[in-house]
């Protein structure tokens, strides 16, 4: 059973516009979450985290929510550019070794021109 | 700094060939890991190592066996090759300092084909 779960296979947005990618997790105790952006042919790369002991945090046009008690958290791209268009992947590392993550199936994310 | 390299980008093999896909890092990370990415599934833990001479199971460890002997380097091995094993495979590397801030790097992947 999948520990980080995101539900929408792919998000299709206009240039300018607000992009919202959901992730999903199972348990309550994870305390640290990740987000990585993948171009095709390429490796995924380190986006933005957020630690449990906030709700949000901010890195220019990126921004991570996070929902405790609904075990959701949330990427915010404003305003969305054709360069965002990718795979994202949100990913929590294990409780008891943070060196093993568990990644979500991901988000490809469409920026229309 | 060529930070994580992988080989080969390409790989069509036969059913029960054997072969290797090489992994280095020079970035001195302690925390090295092999992922394989398929349709739906999203990045599935295969084996990691947490430094030289030391590997662990992940995920999906079947079918794959890795060894460390140096910091650099984090070869995946497949004994005899399965079409099951067909997917794009990753390996990433962390510091490993902390649970907190604990970022992996990824290399640009091998696309594997398995007939």
């Amino acid at each position: 059973d999948q520990q980080v779960k995101q539900n929408s296979p792919s998000l299709s947005v206009q240039e300018g516009r607000i992009s919202i990618l959901n992730c999903d997790y199972t348990n309550s105790m994870f305390d640290y979450f990740l987000w990585y952006k993948k171009y095709p042919a390429e490796g995924p790369t380190f986006l933005i985290s957020i630690s449990s002991i906030k709700d949000k945090n901010e890195d220019g046009r990126f921004t991570v929510f996070l929902n405790k008690s609904a075990k959701h958290l949330s990427l915010h791209i404003v305003p969305s550019q054709p360069g965002d268009s990718a795979v994202y992947f949100c990913a929590a590392p294990d409780l008891y070794n943070f060196n093993k993550f568990y990644f979500g199936s991901g988000t490809k994310l469409n920026v229309k021109p | 700094n060529a930070g994580v390299t992988q080989t080969p980008k390409f790989q069509v093999l036969k059913t029960g060939q054997s072969m290797t896909l090489q992994c280095a890092q020079d970035m001195n990370h302690e925390y090295m890991s092999w992922y394989r990415q398929d349709p739906g599934m999203g990045l599935r833990l295969i084996h990691y190592s947490v430094g030289a001479g030391i590997t662990d199971q992940g995920e999906v460890p079947n079918g794959y066996n890795v060894s460390r002997s140096t910091t650099e380097d984090f070869p995946l091995r497949l004994l005899s090759a399965a079409p099951s094993q067909t997917s794009v495979y990753f390996c990433a590397s962390s510091y490993s300092k902390a649970h907190v801030g604990n970022e992996q790097f990824f290399g640009p992947g091998t696309r594997l084909t398995v007939l």
